[in-house]
């Protein structure tokens, strides 16, 4: 089925440790982004690019990496997991010329718990 | 800057209420504008949304108008069911080429039998 797919869906890390968390799409959008998702402060804007080989930082940028090597692809990588960043990440793409029109599409999230 | 206020939750209802759950926003120029459901373990859907002042976005009997005088988008559904119980997103984008999708914290409606 065509959507934006995100493994794993659950994680445990222990403080210190790294991991990637993975997000591809196969419906061409050239919008990606990712989402952390905590109780009471809605979502927010991690980090997003508007297109392969271009990212920048979202609100909340400190602690996490990316990278855009291809269209359907958006790793997020946590360097050194911190409590602070147990979150359930979501995911999201969108079309040309962006979610204005269309709105994002959401993957399933990663419930990520830090310890 | 740019943000979205909505209103707290939970919102407790029974079967076949009136719902509204306020939203305002915050923002230069003209933001689109989006409602997002959250249904319980599961990833956000679009539910609604609306592109410039005075439109109505609609969907599954939710609706919402976007006022630009007001600067309010709220949701609205005229007779609630037990399958509406989710988590509310009011959100909006802005940007231009960036294309930054902008939350509120949400709202919680649970709808009782």
């Amino acid at each position: 089925n065509a959507g934006v797919t995100q493994t794993p869906k659950f994680q445990v890390l222990k403080t210190g440790q790294s991991m990637t968390l993975q997000c591809a799409q196969d419906m061409n959008h050239e919008y990606m982004s990712w989402y952390r998702q905590d109780p009471g402060m809605g979502l927010r804007l991690i980090h997003y690019s508007v297109g392969a080989g271009i990212t920048d930082q979202g609100e909340v940028p400190n602690g996490y990496n990316v990278s855009r090597s291809t269209t359907e692809d958006f790793p997020l990588r946590l360097l050194s997991a911190a409590p602070s960043q147990t979150s359930v990440y979501f995911c999201a793409s969108s079309p040309p010329p962006g979610g204005a029109e269309y709105g994002y599409t959401f993957g399933s999230g990663t419930r990520l718990t830090v310890v | 800057g740019n943000s979205v206020t909505q209103m707290e939750g939970p919102v407790t209802l029974s079967e076949e209420a009136f719902l509204t759950i306020n939203c305002t926003y915050t923002a230069t120029g003209y933001p689109s504008l989006f409602w997002y459901v959250q249904y319980p373990g599961e990833g956000l859907q679009l539910l609604l949304k609306a592109t410039k002042a005075d439109d109505k976005g609609s969907n599954k009997g939710f609706e919402a108008t976007y006022r630009k005088e007001t600067t309010s988008f709220h949701l609205e559904k005229g007779s609630v069911q037990v399958s509406d119980s989710a988590v509310y997103f009011c959100a909006l984008v802005y940007g231009g080429a960036t294309n930054k999708l902008i939350f509120g914290t949400g709202t919680l409606l649970a709808v009782q039998p």
